[in-house]
């Protein structure tokens, strides 16, 4: 199975920052990962796929990139509704994986 | 708009079963793959299992595998789980989505395995 180890588990910044989150597979995954946002009591909402690819209506600020075993999210500059916990997946191999998360709070 | 509606879920006894579904609409369901995700409280996203749009293969984490059958009814747009020798860990939301790619979630559906 690919593991996916996502850094930081957790994140404090200001509105206004740029953040940078980091998921490192176990094996190369080309660019078949997805980046998503999850607010209490929600579903998932998927952000970024292929890597690198912005979702229909998704702000700007957010971007992705990467390929192979290392892949980052970056927020340009934080709102207050960017304060969230965000997940990165793998779909390359079955089973499909998850990293651990990262919850982003207000500092 | 594409709408996944979970139903299914509710207090089961460990050992004990039960089938989730998920009704489908606003896309051509059996031209897409589908998975079942999973959240335990407190805890990170898990992927549970996927199945093709033909219904043929599918996939499970190994957590659940020999326990747990997806299925789908393509006629009535459905996604199924069949959960059985439910444990206390397996208490948790469990998430319809469309695609092998996880693009879009419906709003889960909460199981809760204890005596």
């Amino acid at each position: 199975d690919i593991q996916v180890t996502q850094s930081p588990s957790s994140l404090s910044a200001s509105v206004g920052d740029r953040v940078t989150i980091t998921c490192r597979a176990s094996q190369g995954i080309g660019i078949l990962l997805g980046w998503y946002q999850q607010k209490p009591g929600k579903a998932p909402k998927r952000l970024i796929y292929a890597a690198s690819s912005l979702e229909g209506g998704v702000p700007s600020r957010f971007s992705g990139s990467g390929s192979g075993t290392e892949f980052t999210l970056t927020i340009s500059s934080l709102q207050p509704e960017d304060f969230a916990t965000y997940y990165c997946l793998q779909h390359q191999s079955y089973p499909h994986t998850f990293g651990q998360g990262t919850k982003l709070e207000i500092k | 708009e594409v709408q996944l509606l979970e139903s299914g879920g509710g207090l089961a006894q460990p050992g004990g079963s039960l089938r989730l579904s998920c009704a489908a609409s606003g896309f051509s369901f059996n031209t897409f793959e589908m998975t079942w995700a999973r959240q335990a409280p407190g805890k990170g996203l898990e992927w549970v299992s996927m199945i093709r749009g033909s219904g043929d293969p599918t996939y499970y984490a190994a957590s659940v595998r020999g326990r747990f059958t997806v299925s789908r009814d393509n006629s009535k747009s459905t996604l199924y789980l069949q959960m059985t020798s439910l444990r206390a860990e397996d208490t948790a939301v469990y998430f319809c989505v469309k695609g092998g790619w996880l693009d879009w979630w419906g709003q889960g559906t909460l199981v809760t395995v204890s005596s």
